[in-house]
């Protein structure tokens, strides 16, 4: 257990759905990350908070978008579904002190496996 | 950040060593060697990073270049729980915090 949960494990769905990923970091992490692995692209970098503010962007589609809440949770919300969104989804989170010390270690979740049907 | 290459797929026996490589030439010097691994059905997990000196901790080592164009990875006993993909990442000081992964080497454990 890495200590960054992960839910729901696995999920399936239909096109044009939309569908709520969420994920609770390690205690004391304040930075949270969304990447998104499919068997083609490998794992990409989506987005990034810290401490309830947008930190940074990677390339994140329009119909997906984020939140850290004040408990440092985080959530991923997937809309209008496609086919192609299936994936796996992994949360990370880092204790982050400052912006971009090198150092930074992230810890992932087991992720959550989304099937679009 | 700066690009690593790394071999495509490596292949050990098992209780044998493994020296897993990556080429930075392009690495500046802020620029942390990071090395991350995802066995198969999980999140990618922290193995070891390092700056200038080798470093060693209880699942791995990192043998740093002098020039720093170039590291290796090494597991001194692999164990098929080793077989993963290992991911060499470079981490700028003052720049991103996010990891930006490649395609990694796939390492197969042989028993």
């Amino acid at each position: 257990d890495s200590g960054v949960t992960q839910t729901p494990k696995h999920l399936i769905t239909a096109t044009g759905q939309r569908v709520t990923l969420r994920c609770s970091p390690r205690s004391g992490d304040l930075s949270v990350y969304w990447y998104q692995q499919s068997l083609d692209q490998g794992l990409q970098f989506l987005i990034q908070y810290y401490n309830g503010e947008e930190r940074a962007k990677g390339n994140i589609l329009e119909r997906f978008s984020a939140q850290q809440f004040p408990d440092l949770h985080s959530e991923l919300n997937l809309s209008s579904l496609e086919l192609g969104d299936s994936a796996l989804y992994f949360c990370a989170s880092s204790p982050t002190t400052g912006w971009g010390s090198g150092a930074n270690v992230l810890t992932f979740g087991a992720g959550s496996r989304l099937t679009v049907l | 950040d700066a690009k690593t290459t790394q071999p495509n797929s490596m292949e050990s026996n098992e209780e044998e060593p493994v020296h897993l490589p990556c080429n930075h030439s392009t690495i500046s010097g802020t620029d942390y060697i990071h090395w991350y691994r995802q066995l198969p059905s999980q999140g990618p997990e922290y193995v070891i990073h390092g700056l200038t000196s080798n470093v060693n901790n209880r699942m791995a080592s990192l043998a740093i270049a002098e020039d720093r164009k170039s590291s290796t990875l090494i597991l001194h006993r692999a164990t098929l729980r080793d077989a993963a993909v290992y991911y060499c990442i470079l981490r700028k000081v003052g720049g991103s915090e996010k990891l930006v992964f490649g395609k990694g080497t796939k390492l197969t454990v042989n028993p």
